[in-house]
Protein backbone atom coordinates (compact mmCIF):
# COMPACT_ATOMS: atom_id res chain seq x y z
CA UNK A 1 0.00 0.00 0.00
CA UNK A 2 1.31 3.40 -0.80
CA UNK A 3 2.51 5.47 1.96
CA UNK A 4 3.86 9.09 2.83
CA UNK A 5 6.83 8.62 4.17
CA UNK A 6 8.83 11.42 6.33
CA UNK A 7 12.41 12.17 6.90
CA UNK A 8 13.92 12.56 9.80
CA UNK A 9 12.18 10.63 12.02
CA UNK A 10 13.70 12.38 14.89
CA UNK A 11 15.67 15.87 15.12
CA UNK A 12 16.98 17.68 17.92
CA UNK A 13 18.31 21.03 16.70
CA UNK A 14 19.61 24.37 18.67
CA UNK A 15 17.42 27.28 19.05
CA UNK A 16 18.05 29.55 16.20
CA UNK A 17 18.63 27.05 13.82
CA UNK A 18 17.45 26.84 10.50
CA UNK A 19 15.29 22.90 9.79
CA UNK A 20 14.25 21.60 7.13
CA UNK A 21 11.88 18.84 7.05
CA UNK A 22 11.11 15.75 4.40
CA UNK A 23 8.30 14.30 3.24
CA UNK A 24 7.59 12.00 -0.40
CA UNK A 25 3.70 12.20 -0.63
CA UNK A 26 2.26 9.42 -1.96
CA UNK A 27 2.99 8.97 -5.70
CA UNK A 28 -0.37 10.31 -7.92
CA UNK A 29 -1.39 12.90 -5.50
CA UNK A 30 -1.69 16.55 -6.06
CA UNK A 31 -2.50 18.40 -2.95
CA UNK A 32 0.15 18.50 0.45
CA UNK A 33 -0.13 19.19 3.91
CA UNK A 34 2.18 20.06 6.82
CA UNK A 35 0.03 19.95 10.39
CA UNK A 36 2.33 19.64 13.68
CA UNK A 37 1.30 18.06 17.09
CA UNK A 38 3.05 19.51 20.07
CA UNK A 39 3.73 17.05 22.75
CA UNK A 40 0.38 16.20 24.65
CA UNK A 41 -1.99 18.65 22.43
CA UNK A 42 -4.42 18.41 19.19
CA UNK A 43 -3.16 18.03 16.01
CA UNK A 44 -3.26 21.19 13.95
CA UNK A 45 -3.18 22.38 10.69
CA UNK A 46 -0.30 24.50 9.58
CA UNK A 47 -0.76 24.41 5.41
CA UNK A 48 -1.58 22.92 2.53
CA UNK A 49 -0.01 23.52 -1.14
CA UNK A 50 -1.80 22.53 -4.87
CA UNK A 51 -0.42 23.28 -7.80
CA UNK A 52 3.06 24.19 -6.32
CA UNK A 53 1.59 27.27 -4.33
CA UNK A 54 0.29 27.41 -0.80
CA UNK A 55 -3.56 27.21 -1.04
CA UNK A 56 -4.40 27.22 2.98
CA UNK A 57 -2.56 28.40 5.57
CA UNK A 58 -3.15 28.47 9.47
CA UNK A 59 -2.09 31.55 12.04
CA UNK A 60 0.59 29.27 13.10
CA UNK A 61 2.22 29.26 9.79
CA UNK A 62 3.67 32.39 10.56
CA UNK A 63 6.90 34.03 8.48
CA UNK A 64 9.44 31.54 9.79
CA UNK A 65 7.77 28.89 8.11
CA UNK A 66 8.14 27.74 4.47
CA UNK A 67 7.00 25.46 2.20
CA UNK A 68 8.28 23.94 -1.31
CA UNK A 69 8.06 21.23 -4.10
CA UNK A 70 11.90 21.57 -4.82
CA UNK A 71 11.27 18.82 -7.26
CA UNK A 72 8.27 16.06 -8.58
CA UNK A 73 8.96 14.01 -5.23
CA UNK A 74 9.65 15.67 -2.57
CA UNK A 75 7.48 17.93 -0.25
CA UNK A 76 9.69 20.06 2.60
CA UNK A 77 8.63 21.98 5.31
CA UNK A 78 11.34 24.83 6.31
CA UNK A 79 11.53 26.71 9.74
CA UNK A 80 14.12 29.28 9.58
CA UNK A 81 15.01 30.07 13.47
CA UNK A 82 13.92 28.02 15.32
CA UNK A 83 12.10 28.81 18.67
CA UNK A 84 12.02 26.25 21.88
CA UNK A 85 8.23 26.02 21.29
CA UNK A 86 8.70 24.46 17.56
CA UNK A 87 9.15 21.18 19.17
CA UNK A 88 6.52 18.89 18.25
CA UNK A 89 5.93 16.28 16.16
CA UNK A 90 5.17 17.41 12.40
CA UNK A 91 3.11 15.29 9.92
CA UNK A 92 3.29 15.35 6.60
CA UNK A 93 0.07 14.77 4.04
CA UNK A 94 -1.10 13.99 0.92
CA UNK A 95 -4.27 13.84 -1.07
CA UNK A 96 -5.16 12.99 -5.04
CA UNK A 97 -7.96 15.55 -5.36
CA UNK A 98 -9.38 17.55 -2.52
CA UNK A 99 -13.07 16.88 -3.10
CA UNK A 100 -14.52 13.72 -1.09
CA UNK A 101 -10.86 12.35 -0.99
CA UNK A 102 -8.99 11.07 1.67
CA UNK A 103 -5.84 12.59 3.45
CA UNK A 104 -3.13 10.43 3.98
CA UNK A 105 -0.30 11.18 6.99
CA UNK A 106 2.90 10.01 7.50
CA UNK A 107 4.39 8.73 10.59
CA UNK A 108 5.46 12.53 11.67
CA UNK A 109 9.18 13.67 11.97
CA UNK A 110 9.37 14.36 15.85
CA UNK A 111 11.01 18.08 16.62
CA UNK A 112 12.76 18.95 19.60
CA UNK A 113 14.47 22.22 19.92
CA UNK A 114 16.93 22.46 22.96
CA UNK B 1 -16.60 23.45 9.53
CA UNK B 2 -18.78 22.63 11.47
CA UNK B 3 -17.95 21.27 15.25
CA UNK B 4 -17.81 17.72 16.40
CA UNK B 5 -18.78 16.40 19.80
CA UNK B 6 -17.53 13.42 20.88
CA UNK B 7 -17.30 11.53 24.31
CA UNK B 8 -13.68 11.61 26.21
CA UNK B 9 -13.01 7.75 26.43
CA UNK B 10 -14.86 4.74 25.93
CA UNK B 11 -14.59 1.17 27.25
CA UNK B 12 -14.98 -2.15 25.15
CA UNK B 13 -14.23 -5.42 25.87
CA UNK B 14 -11.76 -7.53 22.84
CA UNK B 15 -13.73 -9.08 20.55
CA UNK B 16 -17.05 -6.98 20.89
CA UNK B 17 -18.27 -4.08 18.47
CA UNK B 18 -17.03 -0.85 19.15
CA UNK B 19 -20.16 1.77 18.63
CA UNK B 20 -18.07 5.58 18.64
CA UNK B 21 -20.95 8.33 18.62
CA UNK B 22 -20.34 12.02 16.99
CA UNK B 23 -22.30 14.38 17.17
CA UNK B 24 -22.05 16.86 14.43
CA UNK B 25 -25.24 18.75 14.39
CA UNK B 26 -24.42 22.35 12.49
CA UNK B 27 -22.82 20.25 9.72
CA UNK B 28 -23.68 21.78 6.06
CA UNK B 29 -24.67 19.81 2.68
CA UNK B 30 -21.11 19.75 0.91
CA UNK B 31 -19.37 18.90 4.14
CA UNK B 32 -18.24 15.11 4.50
CA UNK B 33 -17.67 13.39 8.16
CA UNK B 34 -14.04 11.78 8.30
CA UNK B 35 -12.84 9.17 11.03
CA UNK B 36 -9.26 8.85 11.69
CA UNK B 37 -7.49 7.65 14.30
CA UNK B 38 -3.99 7.98 15.82
CA UNK B 39 -2.27 5.61 17.60
CA UNK B 40 0.16 6.97 20.67
CA UNK B 41 1.81 9.68 18.82
CA UNK B 42 1.82 7.46 15.19
CA UNK B 43 0.72 9.62 12.50
CA UNK B 44 -3.32 9.59 12.06
CA UNK B 45 -4.69 6.93 10.17
CA UNK B 46 -7.89 7.40 7.95
CA UNK B 47 -10.58 5.06 8.86
CA UNK B 48 -13.37 5.61 6.70
CA UNK B 49 -15.67 8.68 5.56
CA UNK B 50 -19.22 9.87 3.94
CA UNK B 51 -21.61 12.54 3.13
CA UNK B 52 -25.12 10.76 3.53
CA UNK B 53 -25.29 7.14 3.26
CA UNK B 54 -24.18 4.39 5.19
CA UNK B 55 -20.16 3.34 4.81
CA UNK B 56 -18.26 0.35 5.12
CA UNK B 57 -14.73 -0.84 4.32
CA UNK B 58 -12.56 -3.46 5.69
CA UNK B 59 -11.70 -1.38 9.07
CA UNK B 60 -15.04 -0.16 9.62
CA UNK B 61 -18.87 0.87 9.30
CA UNK B 62 -20.26 4.42 9.46
CA UNK B 63 -23.67 5.10 10.00
CA UNK B 64 -25.11 8.64 9.78
CA UNK B 65 -28.23 9.83 10.59
CA UNK B 66 -30.64 10.86 8.34
CA UNK B 67 -30.39 14.60 9.20
CA UNK B 68 -27.26 13.80 9.25
CA UNK B 69 -26.60 15.60 12.60
CA UNK B 70 -24.98 12.36 14.20
CA UNK B 71 -22.79 9.23 13.20
CA UNK B 72 -21.58 5.91 14.53
CA UNK B 73 -18.43 4.27 13.95
CA UNK B 74 -18.46 1.03 14.35
CA UNK B 75 -15.39 -1.57 14.67
CA UNK B 76 -17.01 -5.00 14.67
CA UNK B 77 -14.56 -7.03 16.19
CA UNK B 78 -12.12 -4.59 18.42
CA UNK B 79 -9.10 -6.24 19.54
CA UNK B 80 -6.71 -4.65 21.59
CA UNK B 81 -4.65 -3.16 18.56
CA UNK B 82 -7.82 -1.13 17.95
CA UNK B 83 -6.55 0.81 21.23
CA UNK B 84 -5.70 4.76 20.23
CA UNK B 85 -7.70 8.61 20.04
CA UNK B 86 -10.46 8.33 17.27
CA UNK B 87 -11.18 11.48 15.73
CA UNK B 88 -15.01 12.37 13.90
CA UNK B 89 -14.05 15.30 11.64
CA UNK B 90 -16.18 17.75 9.55
CA UNK B 91 -14.66 18.83 6.56
CA UNK B 92 -15.51 20.99 3.64
CA UNK B 93 -14.45 20.16 0.44
CA UNK B 94 -13.14 22.38 -1.93
CA UNK B 95 -10.97 22.26 -4.94
CA UNK B 96 -8.12 24.10 -3.56
CA UNK B 97 -8.00 21.14 -0.81
CA UNK B 98 -9.39 21.71 2.32
CA UNK B 99 -7.88 20.91 6.03
CA UNK B 100 -8.61 18.65 8.73
CA UNK B 101 -9.55 20.06 12.16
CA UNK B 102 -9.02 17.31 14.62
CA UNK B 103 -10.52 18.30 18.16
CA UNK B 104 -9.74 15.74 21.12
CA UNK B 105 -11.36 13.34 20.30
CA UNK B 106 -12.25 9.52 21.96
CA UNK B 107 -9.91 7.82 23.58
CA UNK B 108 -11.11 4.06 23.02
CA UNK B 109 -9.50 1.31 25.37
CA UNK B 110 -9.79 -2.25 24.47
CA UNK B 111 -9.57 -4.53 27.24
CA UNK B 112 -8.75 -7.92 27.29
Amino acid sequence: EPEVTQTPSHQVTQMGQEVILRCVPISNHLYFYWYRQILGQKVEFLVSFYNNEISEKSEIFDDQFSVERPDGSNFTLKIRSTKLEDSAMYFCASSRTAIGNTIYFGEGSWLTVV
Amino acid sequence: DAKTTQPPSMDCAEGRAANLPCNHSTISGNEYVYWYRQIHSQGPQYIIHGLKNNETNEMASLIITEDRKSSTLILPHATLRDTAVYYCIVRVAQTSGSRLTFGEGTQLTVNP
